[in-house]
């Protein structure tokens, strides 16, 4: 089963830059788009980044999606991070059968 | 605006089905672009997929769910849905309706079921 793995939880100071891994447990991760979601508490996830890279209108570019093939990872960077940026992330792709995938997801904190 | 709304009961027993309807408004179900589908979450847990269907009935559910799954769709009522027959507690989670083109670009709001004798 194609899985996809990601840090528990990241933390880092308001200003800086920081980067979330996605890694795929087989195959290649660049086969199928990844995508990014940013979920606060009580309510649905947003999307952040679609298609490895795009980001919808209204998203910052401060939010950055990159895949990188040799270590199988895709990633979410933050840059210029900001208190509103503190919520969980989840990447989330498709398997071989066009099965959505989710990451365990990443709880970002910003202090 | 396209909007979806999830409803359906919010206590479900244990062994019985669960049923959940996903009603569409500000577009239309059946927009050759999109699959419709679930994702559930349960308390202080990730999210898990549980299945799509296209508009023509076309369906993709999770491995894992798949001998409990049944997604349906209804394009004149513009609504589709789900069932998940015997449940468990670990079926305990906030259900959300979805929309997927380029990405899962709409969500529901989501609806807390409990499986609960």
């Amino acid at each position: 089963n194609f899985m996809l793995t990601q840090p528990h939880s990241v933390s880092e100071s308001p200003g800086k830059t920081v980067t979330i891994s996605c890694t795929g447990s087989s195959g290649s991760i660049a086969s199928n788009y990844v995508q990014w979601y940013q979920q606060r508490p009580g309510s649905a996830p947003t999307t952040v980044i679609y298609e490895d890279n795009q980001r919808p209108s209204g998203v910052p570019d401060r939010f950055s999606g990159s895949i990188d093939s040799s270590s199988n990872s895709a990633s979410l960077t933050i840059s210029g991070l900001k208190t509103e940026d503190e919520a969980d992330y989840y990447c989330q792709s498709y398997d071989s059968s066009n099965h959505a995938v989710f990451g365990g997801g990443t709880q970002l904190t910003v202090l | 605006q396209l909007q979806l709304q999830e409803s359906g009961p919010g206590l479900v027993k244990p062994s019985e089905t669960l049923s959940l309807t996903c009603t569409v408004s500000g577009g239309s179900i059946s927009s050759s672009s999109y699959y419709w589908g679930w994702i559930r979450q349960p308390p202080g847990k990730g999210l898990e997929w549980i299945g799509s269907i296209y508009y023509s009935g076309s369906t993709y559910y999770n491995p894992s769910l798949k001998s409990r799954v049944t997604i349906s769709v209804d394009t004149s009522k513009n609504q589709f849905s789900l069932k998940l027959s015997s449940v468990t507690a670990a079926d305990t989670a906030v259900y959300y309706c979805a929309r997927r083109g380029r990405s899962i670009d709409y969500w529901g709001q989501g609806t807390l079921v409990t499986v609960s004798s």
